[in-house]
């Protein structure tokens, strides 16, 4: 039974392209979860989503950051016109319901974003 | 602005030792309080969870839990140098999304041979 997976494991992008970064759920999971985590800092929240809805995304920054789950297919994460302080590690987790954080994460290895 | 603040260390141990990692957290109607382990360059590996006041025991980690001066730790018995990385405190976000887990920045320990 795969965890959560994620691609890439490491992206490079040069400032102003796209950044896509991509969360397969484990099976059966509908609920995913979106963490950045800067240099030297903690995990945070960024963006809540079920199949086809965003449920919160309280995290996200208002500009050039974008996440959807579509009803096929992995979550998306996707990142316009990229910067240095976008530079990150990016972690999803997944759960069968909601109210996870009752129960803690799991996350998958992330992807380890640098902007150049 | 709800937080979650731990000593960023680093915290040296020697070798068969016990570690002392704290937490201590802003938002008093937190219900559920997590420790996870990251190693330099990995994901966050949750390890130990706890939701009443006391002591949770579970091999060589104990989580213990205060609600009432809002402070969560966790003990390492018998330290080894295998236990060394960043140790992340995190509360779930009563009231706010089910989906936001509130993470401290993380206490990085040493264990010395």
């Amino acid at each position: 039974n795969a965890g959560v997976m994620q691609n890439p494991r490491h992206l490079v992008r040069r400032r102003g392209q796209e950044a896509r970064l991509r969360c397969s759920p484990m099976k059966g999971h509908s609920h995913v979860y979106w963490y950045r985590q800067l240099p030297e800092e903690g995990l945070k929240f960024m963006v809540y989503l079920q199949k086809e809805n965003i449920i919160d995304e309280s995290g996200m920054p208002k500009e050039r950051f974008s996440a959807e789950f579509p009803k096929e297919g992995p979550s998306i994460l996707r990142i316009q016109q990229v910067v240095r302080g976008d530079s990150a590690a990016y972690f999803c987790a997944s759960s069968p319901f909601p109210g996870q954080t009752n129960y803690g994460y799991t996350f998958g290895s992330g992807t380890r974003l640098t902007v150049v | 602005q709800k937080e979650v603040e731990q000593n960023s260390g680093p915290l040296s141990v020697p070798e068969g030792a016990i570690a002392s990692l704290n937490c201590t957290y802003s938002d008093r109607g937190s219900q559920s309080f997590f420790w996870y382990r990251q190693y330099s360059g990995k994901s966050p590996e949750l390890i130990m969870s706890i939701y009443s006041n006391g002591d949770k025991e579970d091999g060589r980690f104990t989580a213990q839990l205060n609600k009432a001066s809002q402070y969560v730790s966790l003990l390492i018995r018998d330290s080894q140098p295998s236990d060394s990385a960043t140790y992340l405190c995190a509360v779930n976000d009563y009231g706010g999304s089910q989906g936001n887990l509130i993470f401290g920045k993380g206490t990085k320990l040493s264990v010395k041979p």
